[in-house]
């Protein structure tokens, strides 16, 4: 089946403006996540959404970075007054009940360069 | 200290080869151990998972958890160079819906 979408794949962008990034997640997964891989970095957490609401914003490195989700499916990821750090691959992943745990399905990430 | 420290390599070994990839962790509450392998300009693809200490095997793949050591490792035995990407190890507390904690990656190659 279909797995985890996201769009765009590449993102550039100036300094200053705002960013939306967008994942489609798995259907009928009901989690989903966002991270950020940078350069020399693992990958990072930045909120996870349970259904509609985010229990955990606890990884969102600033106020300028917010998410929302909508009819527990299609997530976006909006950074305003983007700034050079926040060049990075921003990944989503959705997850589902394996054998024994949840198992989390990440899709391709959006590539984000902000000059 | 990183909760999860991963030597980021590059790793560089000949096709057929045994590959040992590792990571070492500090918090002893986590009881579940991922691999994820990460092709290039690609998102990771979940590899297999073991709960708390042990073996486990998938194919040419195997994981292996000390928990004393707070130390886990993958082996590919008869390495391909399909094989070649960076592999991501990843820990959580528990087997519900919560975030993962990765390292870095370690990049493999597979010379033909």
């Amino acid at each position: 089946g279909a797995g985890v979408s996201q769009s765009p794949s590449n993102k550039v962008t100036e300094k200053g403006k705002d960013v939306e990034l967008r994942c489609d997640p798995i259907s009928g997964h009901t989690a989903l996540y966002w991270y950020r891989q940078s350069l020399g970095q693992g990958l990072e957490f930045l909120i996870y959404f349970q259904g509609n609401s985010a229990p955990d914003k606890s990884g969102l490195p600033s106020d300028r970075f917010s998410a929302e989700r909508t009819g527990g499916s299609v997530s976006t990821l909006t950074i305003q007054r983007t700034q050079q750090e926040d060049s990075a691959v921003y990944l989503c992943a959705s997850s589902v009940m394996g054998s024994t745990a949840y198992e989390q399905y990440f899709g391709p990430g959006t590539r984000l360069t902000v000059t | 200290q990183k909760e999860v420290e991963q030597d980021p390599g590059p790793l560089s070994v000949p096709e057929g080869a045994i590959v040992s990839l590792n990571c070492t962790y500090s918090n002893s509450a986590f009881q579940y151990f991922m691999w994820y392998r990460q092709y290039s300009r690609k998102g990771p693809e979940l590899l297999m998972y073991t709960y708390s200490s042990g073996n486990k095997e998938d194919g040419r793949f195997t994981a292996q958890v000390d928990k004393s050591s707070k130390y886990i490792s993958l082996f590919i035995r008869d390495s391909q160079p399909s094989d070649s990407a960076t592999y991501l190890c990843a820990m959580s507390e528990n087997s519900g819906n919560t975030p993962l904690v990765f390292g870095k990656g370690t990049r493999l190659s597979v010379i033909a």
